[in-house]
């Protein structure tokens, strides 16, 4: 399969404790996404990456919000202390990065419940 | 700052008729538009896209939207419903990318639509 793929897709976890999720883009993009999605929201941005430099960070991002892309393939974001109000279903995206044609393509998404 | 709007929360159409799904945008450059959509459960799949040229675009599974730059609109349409079409429709856009080659995409909020049999 040559999409975007996440893991888990599904995590129950209770308060305080730690999660981290993982993401392999389509493998030539160079471009890599993570986004936040809440019911009745769009996705909404969370950081990017182009190869292995994370370029952008939103202000939704907190401290206890950590993301990486050590060789510019795979991603993790990891959640520390986690809250009840970060249950939300984790999208990760990628594209290549070809101006104004790009389009990024969208994983299954990881859905964290917070207990 | 980019927005994109998606007037109606939910969009009932009774299979075989035509369908459209509105969305409104604003950008201060030259605006980039994406629609997705979204199963229960499921990531988003792209259906579409509006870089330049053509206003009627054409994509997946019969899909189709008319930019329309005079109304800042990129509806979705479908000539004839069907009932696996049902799911949450996305649209998106993007500004004009910066000097780097980025702009992020800002989704709008959803428009849930329910083919009837």
């Amino acid at each position: 399969d040559t999409g975007v793929s996440q893991d888990p897709r599904h995590k129950i976890t209770k308060r305080g404790q730690n999660v981290t999720f993982r993401c392999d883009p389509i493998s030539e993009h160079n471009r890599l996404y993570w986004y936040r999605q809440t019911l009745g929201q769009g996705p909404e941005f969370l950081t990017y990456f182009q190869n292995e430099a994370q370029l952008e960070k939103s202000r939704l991002l907190s401290d206890r919000f950590s993301a990486e892309r050590p060789k510019g393939s795979f991603s993790t974001l990891e959640i520390q202390r986690t809250e009840q109000g970060d249950s939300a279903m984790y999208l990760c995206a990628s594209s290549l990065a070809v101006a104004v044609q790009e389009t990024q393509y969208f994983g299954p998404g990881t859905r964290l419940l917070v207990l | 700052a980019q927005s994109v709007a998606q007037p109606e929360d939910q969009v009932n159409v009774a299979e075989g008729n035509p369908l459209t799904v509105k969305c409104t945008y604003s950008v201060s450059g030259n605006p980039y538009l994406f629609w997705y959509v979204q199963y229960p459960n499921r990531g988003l799949q792209f259906l579409l896209k509006y870089i330049t040229g053509d206003n009627l675009v054409k994509g997946s599974y019969g899909f189709e939207a008319e930019f329309n730059k005079s109304q800042t609109s990129f509806h979705l349409k479908k000539p004839s419903a069907l009932v696996s079409d049902s799911a949450l429709y996305f649209c998106a856009v993007r500004d004009t990318p910066n000097s780097g080659g980025y702009q992020k995409v800002t989704f709008g909020t959803g428009t849930k639509l329910q083919v009837i049999p």
